[in-house]
């Protein structure tokens, strides 16, 4: 079972280049989500979309596009990177049936460095 | 102001005993979820429990139960038997259900987490 898939799982960035973080789930999940998490700040959550071509901005949205243009794919994108976007970002999906208790599925992360 | 508190930042426990990893809440709404994460040293992030606002039971899954006080707002994890492999980061959560923009309902609020170590 792949579940929620990341890529790449390590990435090393100068300041100003693009890039996009891939995430992929195969449980026919609705939501989808993209966290970022920091030493002392937990998970804060930087997008979000609730179905195919529905996106939101989370709390900390600036410096990252998504799109959501299928129920499986995710990507997010930094368009120009800065080192404050150093961190370990997480993808999570969640289904959307009733009783369910809607816990989150969570990929293996991408760590990003940004020099 | 903080939503969800975990007053532990690191915890000690012997392998075999039990142990109680505290989370507190704030929320008005009386319809809200409450979950614990486990985040080991690898990295992932994999559900333990889930409390829902109107159980009337605890929750319980294996090892791993959810002491849900709710006139205190307090959901503390509690692991009995600990294990040498429960060694990780345990990060506190809650969703609430109300909001009328679509999603509200469906975001969660993450605690700073607590380090348990488990000693041989």
């Amino acid at each position: 079972n792949a579940g929620v898939t990341q890529t790449p799982k390590f990435q090393v960035l100068k300041t100003g280049q693009s890039m996009t973080l891939q995430c992929a789930q195969d449980m026919n999940h609705e939501y989808m989500s993209w966290y970022r998490q920091d030493p002392g700040m937990g998970l804060r959550l930087i997008h979000y979309s609730v179905g195919a071509g529905i996106t939101d901005q989370g709390e900390v949205p600036n410096g990252y596009n998504v799109s959501r243009s299928t129920t499986e794919d995710f990507p997010l994108r930094l368009l120009s990177a800065a080192p404050s976007q150093t961190s370990v970002y997480f993808c999570a999906s969640k289904g959307g049936l009733a009783g369910n208790t809607g816990e989150l599925f969570f990929g293996e992360g991408s760590r990003l460095t940004v020099l | 102001a903080q939503k969800i508190t975990q007053t532990q930042p690191g915890m000690f426990v012997q392998e075999k005993e039990a142990v109680t990893l505290d989370c507190t809440y704030d929320t008005s709404d009386p319809s809200y979820g409450l979950f614990w994460y486990k985040q080991p040293s690898s990295g992932e992030m994999i559900f333990l429990i889930y409390q829902g606002s109107y159980d009337q039971q605890n929750a319980t899954e294996g090892r791993y139960s959810l002491n849900f006080q709710k006139a205190r707002k307090s959901a503390n994890l509690v692991i009995s038997a600990s294990q040498l492999g429960d060694s990780a980061m345990y990060f506190c959560a809650m969703r609430e259900k109300g909001g009328s923009k679509a999603g509200n309902n469906r975001k969660l609020i993450w605690g700073l987490g607590t380090s348990l170590a488990v000693n041989p």
